[in-house]
């Protein structure tokens, strides 16, 4: 089966810089690869994903790049702010009638002011 | 997220004891999920339900049963509560369609301490 790999598991960085988080997949048929924020005490939230056909995605301060024949996939937040302090999950699924997401352990991410 | 409710929200129980979470949802989505979260092992798949004739293991179903009442409803138990079992679980919907990407909608987790 699936098994996400994410990387790395806490993550500080300055307020205003960038911060990379990175996730590699085993199943070369996993196309769909999404990302989930929770802040603390809340529950994760879908911020952005990419399907196989793509290579990039951006949607604001935050992209998400991936590389499918070194199986693995990135999330890029530019010009980090306070309220980017939070968990970060990857996931990757096969989209299928049959499949379900697996997800990485988590990047907990802190921004220092 | 109001349209994926999770009852109770933190419990505490004894070993040995069974309990019950129960989810519901009014998205109308197919597919429900419980997860279970501990510090540094992020989110992981205890049994899932494509729809209401559908239950699936996990990753980590030991200890764990669940039943699927409705669409809308989605139970987890634990027969015989133990202390390992101490963890925040998350309760989640998707939509799974045709536009080639599914989301997952969380409930607000139940904390559930067992002594």
């Amino acid at each position: 089966g699936e098994n996400v790999e994410q990387h790395p598991s806490t993550l500080s960085v300055q307020e205003g810089d960038s911060a990379v988080i990175k996730c590699t997949y085993s199943d070369s048929a996993s196309n769909y690869f999404p990302w989930y924020k929770q802040e603390l005490g809340k529950r994760p939230q879908l911020i952005i994903d990419i399907r196989s056909n793509v290579g990039e995605k951006k949607d604001q301060r935050i992209a998400v790049t991936l590389n499918k024949t070194a199986k693995h996939f990135s999330l890029h937040i530019t010009e980090t702010q306070p309220e980017d302090s939070a968990v970060y999950f990857c996931a990757a699924s096969m989209w299928s009638s049959a499949s379900k997401i697996i997800f990485g352990s988590g990047t907990r991410l802190s921004i220092r002011p | 997220d109001a349209d994926v409710t999770q009852t109770p929200r933190n419990r505490i129980t004894k070993t040995g004891k069974r309990i019950m979470l129960e989810c519901s949802q009014t998205k109308g989505h197919d597919r429900m999920y419980w997860y279970r979260q501990d510090p540094g092992l992020g989110l992981r798949l205890i049994y899932y339900s494509f729809d209401v004739k559908d239950i699936n293991k996990g990753e980590i179903s030991d200890g764990y049963s669940v039943s699927r009442q409705a669409q809308a409803k989605f139970s987890l138990s634990l027969e015989s509560a133990i202390p390992n079992q101490t963890a925040l679980y998350f309760c989640a919907t998707s939509d799974f369609g045709a536009s080639g990407q599914e989301t997952q909608y969380f409930g607000p987790g139940t904390r559930l301490l067992v002594l």
